[in-house]
């Protein structure tokens, strides 16, 4: 199975900073990495899919890049209600699908 | 609008078998696979494993294979995932999730979700 590796494991940042959390697959994926959000007691929501396409309804401070094993998830100004877990996942190489551990977003 | 609806929480006994229903509204669903994903308490996410709803075909993550069954019945959109000889490691809260692409051309990422159902195993 490819392994996915987030970093960092918890971030604390404050409103309006710009933040990056990164991922990284065990082998090469291609652009097949997505990202979700998922905040307390609710189900994940599609952030980002084939790395670096914005899912419709997603705001446009939330962008993707990277390609091979190297990916990154940047919010370029951090709102209130982005307070949140963060998950990458592959899906070049299914099944089955992987995930990573998960970034955990706070308030500094 | 795409709407998937699961079944209510759960309480098992060591060894039992549980089943989450989740039913589809506002698309074809026989169109686009479903899959299952599992969050343990305070944990990350964990893939269980997805149905093609129109042939029945399945595919299921190593470590549920054998313990594991996931069906569907198109006449009422709805899909469910059996998991049996269940243990407290199974505690956790299960969603089912729509693929993103159409049946002929899947992505495996997952961009409609269900609100989630909380198994609990306990003696």
């Amino acid at each position: 199975d490819i392994q996915m590796t987030q970093s960092p494991s918890s971030l604390s940042a404050s409103v309006g900073d710009r933040v990056t959390i990164t991922c990284r697959a065990s082998q090469s994926i291609g652009r097949y990495l997505s990202w979700y959000q998922q905040k307390p007691g609710k189900a994940p929501k599609l952030l980002i899919y084939t790395a670096s396409s914005l899912q419709s309804g997603v705001p446009s401070r939330f962008s993707g890049g990277g390609f091979g094993t190297d990916f990154t998830l940047t919010i370029s100004s951090l709102q209130p209600e982005d307070f949140a877990t963060y998950y990458c996942q592959q899906s070049h190489t299914t099944p089955p699908i992987n995930f990573g551990q998960g970034t955990r977003l706070e308030i500094k | 609008q795409v709407q998937l609806v699961q079944s209510g929480a759960e309480v098992k006994k060591p060894g039992a078998s549980v089943t989450v229903s989740c039913k589809a509204s506002g698309y074809t669903f026989t169109d686009y696979y479903m899959h299952w994903v599992r969050q343990a308490p305070g944990q990350g996410l964990e893939w269980v494993g997805r149905i093609n709803p129109n042939s029945g075909g399945t595919n299921y993550a190593q470590q549920f294979q054998g313990r594991v069954s996931m069906t569907r019945e198109r006449s009422i959109s709805t899909a469910y995932m059996e998991l049996s000889r269940v243990t407290s490691d199974d505690t956790a809260v299960y969603y089912c999730a729509r693929d993103r692409g159409i049946i002929t051309m899947t992505t495996n990422d997952l961009d409609y979700w269900g609100q989630g159902t909380l198994v609990t195993v306990s003696s």
